[in-house]
């Protein structure tokens, strides 16, 4: 499957736990974004790089989060000290490059803090 | 501040039944406004729309962009249950990298 893959597809934690999901994207895909979804909503963005530079942060994201894509290829998001308002799904997604908007998303990491 | 907004949220049909989506949109620069089916988890591409009064078309499913009204809607006929989804909208700016999704129309088919 040359898909976009997220792991892992479930994650429960407690209150004050970090975490940290992964995501590869398709494999000549040098942008990447992460999105995070809860019940009834759309997709909310969170971040976007361009391989390995980070370019764009959402204002909402607080700084307990942090992603990485340190060779331009697979990325990670880290949420530390989680809350259960971080419960979500996550969802990562690629594209091909400038002008290319068609996202291509994996199937995301649902997260459960209790 | 950029804003989508899709109607209805939700709608429940029979099989056979022709439904009509709705996404209006705010968005400064506008770029492109896509479509995407979600089923479960990963949103699957339906459409991307760019300019006004194109019908873009995939079997039973179309949709069309309004750039003077600032809406788009996506219509489905003879629907099947394997068409029951919850439909995204998103519109694109050109002067920023993400791209603002409404909060989905949650369509349902029954046999």
């Amino acid at each position: 499957d040359t898909g976009v893959s997220q792991d892992p597809r479930h994650k429960i934690t407690k209150r004050g736990q970090n975490v940290t999901f992964r995501c590869d994207p398709i494999s000549e895909h040098n942008r990447l974004y992460w999105y995070r979804q809860t019940l009834g909503q759309g997709p909310e963005f969170l971040t976007y790089f361009q391989n390995e530079a980070q370019l764009e942060k959402s204002r909402l994201l607080s700084d307990r989060f942090s992603a990485e894509r340190p060779k331009g290829s697979f990325s990670t998001l880290e949420i530390q000290r989680t809350e259960q308002g971080d419960s979500a799904m996550y969802l990562c997604a690629s594209s091909l490059g400038p002008n290319n908007e068609k996202l291509f998303f994996g199937s995301g990491t649902q997260l459960s803090v209790l | 501040e950029d804003k989508v907004v899709q109607s209805p949220l939700s709608l429940v049909v029979h099989e056979g039944d022709t439904v009509t989506l709705n996404c209006s949109y705010e968005v400064t620069n506008f770029r492109s406004l896509l479509w995407y089916k979600q089923e479960k988890k990963a949103p699957t591409f339906l459409f991307m729309l760019t300019s006004s009064g194109i019908e873009k078309k995939s079997g039973r499913l179309s949709s069309i962009l309004d750039k003077k009204e600032l809406f788009s809607i996506l219509n489905i006929t003879a629907t099947q249950t394997g068409d029951s989804a919850v439909y995204l909208c998103a519109v694109k700016a050109t002067n920023n990298n993400d791209m603002r999704f409404g909060a989905g129309t949650r369509l349902t088919v029954k046999p």
